[in-house]
């Protein structure tokens, strides 16, 4: 078990710039989850995928944000147009399912947006 | 929709002593709890989880207890150490398999 992966640990980007963040899961977890955090505030849902199924994405999820499972596997989280509120803790998270359904988070990304 | 309060967002206590730490949730449709542990600049740490068949679980020196009809939960720590010093948030879900978490109490250990 080596644990939730996520990459970059940190990236700060200029207003208007696209950024990509990679999560790669615990192996045998089917289940996926991205969570935003800000000072202050608890890890916020933003979207979740069954294997590769995304399954539910947040209201508060502006269009400018996507999410893709290829193959199950690792997940990718892309900001377009990033702007200066987008600026916070990215999670990843995976969970095995089947009842168990632990949460395991990886260290995050600290995007900063000037 | 699910909602989770942890009114207190502080807490010190005295190395040794027992640390209680507050959650309220919303919707009881739902019945499996999570407890996570923060420091700053990592993601959170499961700490302890609780289903809603049972009123207590325990793990060493950690406790959750459930008290359905109220609706809320407590984190018992004891005796509480200086590394136990961080954020803890509770986590309710809504929905299938979606966690919400609390705002968060940060805890101070003092030694």
């Amino acid at each position: 078990d080596t644990g939730v992966s996520q990459d970059p640990r940190h990236k700060i980007t200029k207003r208007g710039q696209n950024v990509t963040f990679r999560c790669d899961p615990i192996s045998e977890h089917n289940r996926l989850y991205w969570y935003r955090q800000t000072l202050g505030q608890g890890p916020e849902f933003l979207t979740y995928f069954q294997n590769e199924a995304q399954l539910e994405k947040s209201r508060l999820l502006s269009d400018r944000f996507s999410a893709e499972r290829p193959k199950g596997s690792f997940s990718t989280l892309e900001i377009q147009r990033t702007e200066q509120g987008d600026s916070a803790m990215y999670l990843c998270a995976s969970s095995r399912g089947g009842g168990d359904e632990k949460l395991f988070f990886g260290s995050g990304t600290q995007l900063s947006v000037l | 929709d699910q909602q989770v309060k942890q009114n207190s967002p502080s807490l010190s206590v005295q190395e040794g002593r027992i640390s209680i730490l507050n959650c309220d949730y919303t919707n009881s449709m739902f019945d499996y709890f999570l407890w996570y542990k923060k420091y700053p600049a990592e993601g959170p740490t499961f700490l302890i989880s609780i289903s809603s068949i049972k009123d207590k679980n325990e793990d060493g020196r950690f406790t959750v207890f459930l008290n359905k009809s109220a609706k809320h939960l407590s984190l018992h720590i004891v005796p509480s150490q200086p590394g136990d010093s961080a954020v803890y948030f509770c986590a309710a879900p809504s929905g299938t398999y979606k966690y919400i978490f609390g705002t968060g109490t940060r805890l101070k250990v003092l030694a």
